[in-house]
């Protein structure tokens, strides 16, 4: 099965960036979506098929995918960023969908 | 507006079975390919299966961690997704989430309900 690498935590001074990302060979052939998920919630798709938004997700949310390497980028990082962010592919070849590890953002 | 509630989750020993529910509204349930994700306490997000509609042949397909022990069904009729849990065991502990979206990623995602497998 596909397999999908976030690192378990990423760190972060309110008002920088914070890039997470998503390691998978050759993930740069595949589309990657990733989900929001806060404690206690649901998780929220906050970027589709690499780099698209859905409504209500503010621009300073971002994504890029190449080589072996997805990257979700939170830009002018808010507290309320701090969550839990899981990367997703669909694999064409067995029909079945992989998540990542899941990274924890925390905001300094 | 998207709905989707999950429905009976609880305590269960290993071995048992038990039914989850999810009650979809807002959208074309008949069209919908809906899928089953789950999370163990404290732990990542894992995809169960899933289900197509049935003008798309109503087949499922399911992890390996749990094919042959789950099934995934639907009632169009009643709007509502099923996964029937068999043979189940402790590390099937998880809050279970009914999802809906395209066939690659998932727009909406019900509540959760917990199932937790233990003696």
């Amino acid at each position: 099965s596909y397999v999908l690498t976030q690192p378990p935590s990423v760190s972060v001074a309110p008002g920088q960036t914070a890039r997470i990302t998503c390691g998978g060979n050759n993930i740069g052939s595949k589309s990657v979506h990733w989900y929001q998920q806060k404690p206690g919630q649901a998780p929220v798709l906050v970027v589709y098929d690499d780099s698209d938004r859905p409504s209500g997700i503010p621009d300073r949310f971002s994504g890029s995918n190449s080589g072996n390497t997805a990257t979700l980028t939170i830009s002018r990082v808010e507290g309320g960023d701090e969550a839990d962010y899981y990367c997703q592919v669909w694999d064409s070849s067995s029909d079945h969908v992989t998540f990542g590890g899941g990274t924890k953002l925390t905001v300094l | 507006e998207v709905q989707l509630v999950e429905s009976g989750g609880g305590l269960v020993k290993p071995g048992g079975s038990l039914r989850l529910s999810c009650a979809a509204s807002g959208f074309t349930f008949s069209n919908a390919w809906m899928s089953w994700v789950r999370q163990a306490p404290g732990k990542g997000l894992e995809w169960v299966g899933r289900i197509k509609s049935k003008t798309d042949g109503g087949t499922t397909d399911y992890a390996a961690p749990v094919k042959g022990r789950f099934t995934i069904s639907r009632d169009d009729s009643k709007n509502t997704l099923y996964l029937q849990m068999n043979s189940l065991k402790t590390e099937d502990t998880a809050v279970y989430y009914c999802l809906w979206g395209h066939v690659e990623y998932f727009d909406f995602w019900g509540q959760g309900t917990l199932v937790t497998v233990s003696s």
